[in-house]
């Protein structure tokens, strides 16, 4: 099964709300990071966040790390429709290189 | 600095041709790693190459799928035989150094293949 997995699978906001998505993972990690897809493109790297680290920002973006939980989730604060995309966490086993995409979450940001 | 460079970014074959697939990494990158995406899934990794070395092809089917990366020239991922399962987007990402999640990688816009 996926390493990680995102929720929600589907996200719809209003523009100016806050959008929060979560990672959840099964192993132990050296790091996670969390990438955007827009519709028909390639990923985006938006932050990287490692297993030492709890809290990461970057602009509107918080990114948390709960290793014990083993999850994650990233806020987008005062949301724009252009952060309408798909978002996904990717996390790389300690031991492993070869990183492990979640399915994604969806968002839809309306104007 | 160009970013990576995938063509052609739409590809259509029939069953049974081939499939040629290129990434051209970041300047300076010389670890390319290839991608698939089927629809609403996220990517699932098929190879990992650094300059005329195949490092870890564990994602790669074991037929017909066959990848490198020549000391000249773009990366190359082939498909023989293709059959309309193989349709899908394919992504190329590339990275300056390796442990793949250490170093942030830089995706291309991706091929998109269609098979009829």
């Amino acid at each position: 099964s996926q390493q990680g997995e995102e929720d929600p699978q589907a996200l719809s906001i209003q523009e100016g709300e806050n959008a929060t998505m979560n990672c959840s993972y099964k192993t132990s990690i050296n790091n996670l990071q969390w990438y955007r897809q827009n519709s028909g493109r390639g990923l985006v790297h938006l932050i990287l966040i490692r297993s030492n680290e709890r809290e990461k920002h970057s602009g509107r973006l918080r990114v948390t790390l709960d290793t014990s939980k083993k999850s994650s989730s990233l806020l987008i604060t005062a949301s724009r429709a252009a952060d309408t995309a798909s978002y996904f966490c990717a996390t790389d086993a300690r031991g492993s290189y070869i990183p492990t995409f979640g399915r994604g979450t969806s968002l839809i940001v309306h104007p | 600095n160009a970013g990576v460079m995938q063509n052609p970014r739409h590809l259509v074959r029939r069953r049974g041709q081939e499939a040629r697939l290129r990434c051209s990494p970041m300047k300076g990158h010389s670890h390319v790693y290839w991608y698939r995406q089927l629809p609403e899934e996220g990517l699932k990794f098929m190879v990992y190459l650094q300059k005329e070395n195949i490092i870890d092809e564990s994602g790669m089917p074991k037929e017909r799928f066959s990848a490198e990366f020549p000391k000249e020239g773009p990366s190359i991922l082939r498909i023989q035989q293709v059959v309309r399962g193989d349709s899908a987007a394919y992504f190329c990402a590339s990275s300056p150094s390796s442990g793949a999640l250490s170093y942030e990688q830089y995706f291309g816009p991706g091929t998109r293949l269609t098979v009829t």
